[in-house]
């Protein structure tokens, strides 16, 4: 069980380019997160999705996509990157259920747009 | 209004002393409340999960949820270096709202 997983951890992208952070989550969790995290600017919500076909926008959406084929995978496209998006991206999934909702969040993503 | 405030700090402690670190939040609609705790570089882990109002204990940490002021606090008792990291507040709503919200953030120092 290797919980949260994030690829790649380190990337450098030049403006304009594009790329895909992965996420895969083995927990048979069915949401999953996607964030970004700035200096002194905590956690703000990118995309989010419910269960495999479901996404929905968060608090700062613009200049990504999402997409949800699997319940395991929900991967993050830049397109045409930005300085702006220079910052570390972090995967969550949690399993919805009265008992408790851990949420388990992948080790990080740092991207540095150039 | 943001949805959920948090003091950012920083805030430095001598070892040993107790600490305490709050979040205020806005919508009633949060019924789970959550303290993350971040090393640098690292990922959030969970440390304390509530639901509703009341005290958790769970060792030297204990959280508390005060719904009718809106107000959670995260209490360190005994605090020690390795306890240095920034703090997190998360609340999340039920039945409908599905986005877990997070405060900025308290960067801890505990000086030994």
């Amino acid at each position: 069980n290797a919980g949260v997983t994030q690829t790649p951890k380190f990337r450098i992208l030049k403006i304009g380019q594009s790329m895909t952070l992965q996420c895969t989550q083995d927990m048979n969790h069915n949401y999953m997160y996607w964030y970004r995290q700035d200096p002194g600017m905590g956690l703000k919500l990118i995309y989010y999705s419910v269960g495999a076909g479901i996404t929905d926008k968060g608090e700062v959406p613009n200049g990504y996509n999402v997409s949800r084929s699997t319940t395991e995978d929900f991967p993050l496209r830049l397109e045409l990157a930005a300085p702006s998006q220079t910052s570390v991206y972090f995967c969550a999934s949690r399993r919805h259920s009265n008992s408790g909702n851990t949420i388990y969040f992948g080790e990080g993503s740092w991207l540095t747009v150039v | 209004q943001k949805e959920v405030e948090q003091d950012p700090g920083p805030l430095s402690v001598p070892e040993g002393a107790i600490v305490s670190l709050n979040c205020t939040y806005s919508n009633s609609a949060f019924q789970y409340f959550m303290w993350y705790r971040q090393y640098s570089r690292k990922g959030p882990e969970l440390l304390m999960y509530t639901y509703s109002s009341g005290n958790k204990e769970d060792g030297r940490f204990t959280a508390q949820v005060d719904k009718s002021s809106k107000y959670i606090s995260l209490f360190i008792r005994d605090s020690q270096p390795s306890d240095s990291a920034t703090y997190l507040c998360a609340m999340l709503g039920q039945g409908g709202s599905e986005k877990l919200v997070f405060g900025k953030g308290t960067k801890l120092t505990v000086n030994p």
